[in-house]
């Protein structure tokens, strides 16, 4: 069965502080592993992974694939309290799993 | 239940059909979410609802898409006159409530209009 596990569950930081998000699977048909910024209702997609040790970078944010490791991490730089939010890692495998996320939250 | 419960897990259908989408969220969750996945795409929202709240149905491509939930626990999402477009996993969550508690999502349901 497939399976995503995300870690920490919660994070407290303040403005400024760089944080580190994991992700890590277990799947029998890899096709891509896609990170979500979920505020309200309907998560923002940031970043789709497919290939390993590729860094994909929008601003402050990025993220990186190891498929061999079988893990993902999402980090963020210079943390802004626009930032909190649930991160969710999903797995594209056919069908969709996803992770129970990190909540984020940014102290100014 | 133990997690969010969706069926069919697959359905395949033809042009023009009707399907219905059942979501079973975990005992408790007042909030319940309707997204939609295509292959290679994120994910999109459809459908939101909050207890007994009018839903949020801000999402919902088309007049041919409506959802329930009936008792504010069970979910059905319905498509009218399938078009192939509407080929996606169709994911449903739920959440203790609405304010930013972790968000469970079930397994999705893959719809295939041939």
């Amino acid at each position: 069965e497939d399976k995503v596990v995300q870690s920490p569950l919660s994070l407290v930081v303040h403005e400024g502080d760089t944080v580190t998000l994991n992700c890590s699977y277990e799947v029998t048909n890899f096709r891509s592993l896609l990170w979500y910024k979920q505020e309200k209702k309907a998560p923002t997609f940031l970043f789709m992974l497919t290939s390993s040790g590729i860094e994909k970078k929008s601003g402050r944010l990025s993220s990186i694939l190891d498929k061999k490791e079988l893990f993902s991490i999402l980090n963020i730089t210079a943390t802004q309290t626009g930032d909190s939010a649930v991160y969710l890692c999903a797995l594209n495998a056919g069908k969709s799993t996803f992770g129970d996320g990190t909540t984020l939250t940014v102290k100014p | 239940g133990a997690g969010v419960s969706q069926s069919p897990s697959n359905k395949v259908t033809e042009k023009g059909k009707d399907v219905e989408l059942r979501c079973d969220p975990i005992s408790g969750h007042t909030a319940l979410y309707w997204y939609r996945q295509s292959l290679g795409q994120g994910l999109e929202f459809l459908i939101y609802f909050q207890g007994n709240s009018a839903p949020d149905k801000s999402g919902l491509p088309s007049d041919r898409f409506s959802a329930e939930r009936t008792g504010g626990s069970v979910s059905t999402l319905t498509i009218q006159r399938t078009q192939q477009e509407d080929s996606a996993v169709y994911l449903c969550a739920s959440s203790r409530d609405s304010s930013g508690n972790t968000i469970y999502f079930g397994e999705g349901s893959w719809l295939t209009v041939v």
